[in-house]
């Protein structure tokens, strides 16, 4: 199974840039890496997805090195309301498509 | 487009009681589906999971059930009601012959057992 281990916490402040960085050095070969947001008392919802290289969208950015056992999400200038949990995620095709979410990161952006 | 509808939105029951919560995926056939529960504070735990109609698989041992009676409908079932079921409760479906990771999640269901 392709684990994720993810900081458990960070703080930011207003307009700075937020790096999150996810480790699954067990990841598959077919696996996509996927990132989710979750505000309190709502369902995650997709942010961005990723095989390699880098992504971006106009709500971030994904950063993959070549061997691909991490990932890095970036979140240019931070607002309060990016205030939630991050969940990384990694496809596991060897498992059924079942999808394992870790504990998350989570974010607070401070004023 | 695709809409996925869980419901209630919060409801408290009392220890021992029965549960039935659903969830109804629209615009998409034959999706993978999911039941996540939450407690406060914590992360993502997965219940139950279905590649199809009548296929569950259990993620955790514990008194709640999961069945797929129809191809976009998903049940949680409890006979008995614990404490420890309080949290917070996500359905989410995925398409299903990829590897891509992108699921999309109800609104959830808050539980509290009394």
């Amino acid at each position: 199974l392709a684990k994720t281990t993810q900081p458990i916490s960070m703080d930011s402040y207003e307009g700075q840039e937020v790096n999150i960085t996810c480790s699954h050095n067990n990841i598959a070969t077919n696996d996509y890496i996927t990132w989710y947001q979750q505000f309190p008392s709502q369902g995650p919802r997709f942010i961005i997805q990723g095989y390699k290289t880098k992504v971006t969208n106009e709500v971030a950015s994904l950063f993959i090195p070549a061997d691909r056992k991490s990932s890095t999400l970036s979140l240019p200038r931070v607002s309060l309301s990016d205030t939630a949990v991050y969940y990384c995620l990694v496809g596991d095709k060897a498992a059924g498509n079942k999808l394992t979410f870790g504990g998350g990161t989570r974010v607070l952006v401070k004023p | 487009s695709q809409t996925i509808h869980q419901w209630p939105a919060t409801l408290v029951q009392p220890v021992g009681s029965p549960l039935s919560l659903e969830c109804t995926v629209e615009g998409t056939s034959n999706p993978n589906l999911y039941w996540y529960r939450q407690a406060a504070g914590r992360g993502l735990q997965l219940l139950f999971y279905s590649v199809g109609i009548g296929q569950i698989s259990s993620e955790v041992p514990q008194n709640l059930s999961a069945s797929r009676p129809q191809d976009r409908q998903f049940i949680l079932s409890s006979k008995k009601l614990l404490l420890s079921d309080s949290g917070f409760y996500l359905c989410a479906w995925k398409s299903v012959g990829t590897t891509r990771t992108e699921a999309f999640f109800g609104q959830g269901t808050r539980l509290t057992v009394v």
